[in-house]
């Protein structure tokens, strides 16, 4: 079965400090890989995503994520937080012969001032 | 520049009394068309998509239905809410299938 994971449900960091959200996936074929970003009772805001080329992608506000292809993994990073990136993120991605985008359930993030 | 209107923001709404929730999306044509339920601010559960007027996908058997009457709006309805129906509701469309999802600002019913 196809599935995203996002084996934290909460991750803490200090401001300033580099952040990480890790997610990994198990699908068939060549992925497209995704992150998203939510704030309390908003709707979801597209950071940055992977379809190919470099591994290394940027995004939105800073973000930035690295596909691993070996490792089937996407992590989410950030050189230095601030507290505003407190937030919950989405990891999803897409199989090309699926309309439809497989989500994980989600890492909250908590920026400490 | 596309943006994608939803509406209402919060709904509160009696067991057994009707539901629909519009969305609608400017600037762009032919938008693949989502709707989501978040329970509990957690994952996403994927309840219909259209790839044109009148064509709808079920993704959950539920008490829940979805038209697309017209290119750019989609309607989520019910005959008659359960308390399980709660929870927050998110439209979202797309270009294609293998690009991005914008997505509203979501939808919070709670039903009583």
């Amino acid at each position: 079965a196809q599935s995203v994971a996002q084996p934290e449900d909460q991750v803490n960091v200090a401001e300033g400090n580099p952040l990480t959200v890790k997610c990994t996936y198990s699908v068939s074929g060549n992925p497209y890989l995704f992150w998203y970003v939510q704030y309390p009772n908003r709707g979801l805001q597209f950071l940055l995503k992977y379809i190919t080329g470099d591994n290394l992608v940027k995004g939105s506000y800073g973000f930035e994520a690295e596909f691993n292809k070996s490792q089937t993994s996407f992590h989410l990073k950030k050189p230095s937080a601030l507290v505003s990136d407190s937030a919950l993120y989405f990891c999803a991605v897409r199989v090309p012969a699926v309309r439809k985008l497989i989500w994980g359930l989600g890492t909250s993030l908590a920026v400490n001032p | 520049s596309q943006t994608i209107h939803q509406w209402p923001a919060t709904l509160v709404q009696p067991v057994g009394s009707p539901l629909s929730l519009e969305c609608t999306v400017e600037g762009t044509s032919n938008p693949n068309l989502y709707w989501y339920r978040q329970a509990a601010g957690r994952g996403l559960q994927l309840l219909f998509y259209s790839v044109g007027i009148g064509q709808i996908s079920s993704e959950v058997p539920q008490n829940l239905s979805a038209s697309r009457p017209q290119d750019r709006q989609f309607i989520l309805s019910s005959k008659k809410l359960l308390l399980s129906d709660s929870g927050f509701y998110l439209c979202a469309w797309s270009v294609s299938r293998v690009t991005e999802a914008f997505f509203g600002q979501g939808t919070r019913l709670t039903v009583v």
